[in-house]
């Protein structure tokens, strides 16, 4: 596609339930990234892929964040019980080997989580 | 401890001036670092990077220095527009050999409004 692409942009959660949230990356980039972003904050790091390998998952706040890109492209974030603290935008990003710009990603426009 | 700081909040300039954004960090040795522009509702969207051995990098009215002795970058925008207006995220690249993956770790961002 033109760009990297999430779904839903928006959903309002009850504590408890859990969520799935999905990006569709840039065709053929390899590298996929999820951010957390509170309210007035930059992104914070949550987890990278390379291909369909999660090779960072340093980020993940608690064994409650789960992510999976099985076949290298698609990518879910998944949040069981969610708790108010999990309010958040969640951003997606991917990215590509480029020679000139090795670290530029390509973010998608996120999806805003409220827990109600 | 390690920090980013963007040096304000928010920062209020006239059309056609200069707008100067201040990027200042603390304990981290980056290969990257790379400016993000980000409009509300909307993702990061990349605009420069410069690697630690560029002292400056150009693309039209933008302008990045970086100065590794002072762990500081600075960020113009020359003839500034209103157009200009949006949040501006500074991100230091940090390359994680033991994962074999990289992150972007950001600032908080600097609100710039460009007054007519």
């Amino acid at each position: 596609g033109a760009g990297v692409s999430q779904s839903p942009r928006y959903k309002v959660a009850k504590r408890g339930q859990d969520v799935a949230l999905r990006c569709d990356p840039i065709s053929g980039h390899v590298s996929l990234f999820w951010y957390q972003q509170a309210l007035g904050q930059g992104p914070e790091f949550l987890t990278y892929f390379q291909n369909e390998a999660q090779l960072d998952k340093s980020g993940l706040p608690s064994d409650r964040f789960f992510a999976e890109r099985p076949e290298g492209s698609v990518s879910t974030l998944k949040i069981q019980r969610t708790q108010q603290e999990d309010s958040a935008v969640y951003l997606c990003a991917s990215s590509q080997w480029d020679r000139a710009n090795p670290y530029e990603q390509y973010f998608g426009p996120g999806t805003r989580l409220t827990v109600t | 401890s390690q920090k980013i700081e963007q040096n304000s909040e928010a920062l209020n300039i006239q059309e056609g001036k200069t707008a100067t954004l201040t990027c200042n960090y603390t304990n981290y040795s980056p290969a990257y670092l790379q400016w993000y522009r980000q409009d509300p509702g909307r993702g990061p969207v990349f605009l420069l990077l410069i690697r630690e051995n560029e002292k400056e990098k150009r693309r039209e009215r933008l302008k990045v220095t970086f100065d590794t002795t002072l762990k500081q970058s600075l960020f113009h925008i020359t003839a500034s527009q209103p157009a200009d207006s949006a949040t501006y995220l500074c991100a230091l690249a940090l390359t994680r050999s033991g994962a074999g993956s990289y992150q972007l770790t950001f600032g908080k961002g600097t609100k710039l409004s460009v007054i007519p």
